[in-house]
């Protein structure tokens, strides 16, 4: 199994302020995937990256995937308490999905 | 878009009694499903692998006996926890392929507590 590394585990913002939170692996992926969680709900799909140095823009939300595929980012810019939630990244493999540890996002209105 | 539902959304149950968990696909259908189990400040981990028609795929580590999966049609997948425990006290979720190529739709998940 192919670990995904997510930093931070826990980051508390103020409303307005910009942050980027990271996933990391040494191994090399087709796609990943970054879903938000927030609390009693199941993931639900933001974007998947597919090709090395892919930007994607969701709003305030930017990913990117890295140019040997190996990590993703995902920044967001002006952070609004509607951005609370767990954020994870994941990659699919036969079909099977594995999950980061996830980073917890608190913006404080 | 798709929707994935599962039911119920949360349930207590006694220690040593079972309790089923739906999970539906209603706007397409699905030939796989697959069920994670997640405990609190934690990420989802795969169950197991539910396959319409046939045998679920269990993880390593996943009692096939005490998580009993059922996908006896293209739209429905249960999971039943048998003889619970309060160490099964957890959040299950479960998720289908609903197009994306890549990603998968997931249900709002089950709080289950056992007492």
């Amino acid at each position: 199994t192919q670990l995904l590394e997510q930093s931070p585990q826990f980051l508390s913002i103020q409303e307005g302020e910009n942050l980027t939170v990271y996933c990391n692996s040494s191994s090399v992926f087709s796609s990943l995937q970054w879903y938000r969680q927030e609390p009693g709900e199941g993931p639900v799909l933001l974007v998947t990256v597919v090709t090395g140095g892919e930007v994607k823009k969701l709003k305030r939300l930017t990913f990117q995937f890295g140019d040997a595929r190996k990590d993703s980012s995902l920044h967001i810019t002006a952070a609004q308490p509607g951005d609370t939630g767990l954020y994870l990244c994941a990659y699919t493999n036969a079909g099977k999905s594995t999950f980061g540890d996830g980073t917890t996002l608190t913006v404080k209105p | 878009g798709a929707v994935v539902s599962q039911h119920p959304s949360w349930v207590i149950c006694k220690s040593g009694t079972s309790v089923k968990i739906e999970c539906r696909s209603l706007d397409f259908q699905a030939t796989t499903m697959f069920w994670y189990r997640q405990f609190p400040k934690q990420s989802l981990m795969l169950m197991a692998t539910s396959n319409e028609g046939s045998k679920a795929t269990y993880e390593q580590g996943v009692e096939k006996d005490k998580f009993l999966i059922n996908h006896a049609s293209l739209t429905l997948s249960t999971l039943t926890v048998t003889s619970a425990h309060p160490e099964d006290s957890s959040f299950y979720i479960c998720s289908a392929r609903s197009g994306d190529l890549y990603g998968y739709t997931f249900g709002s998940g089950t709080r289950l507590t056992v007492v």
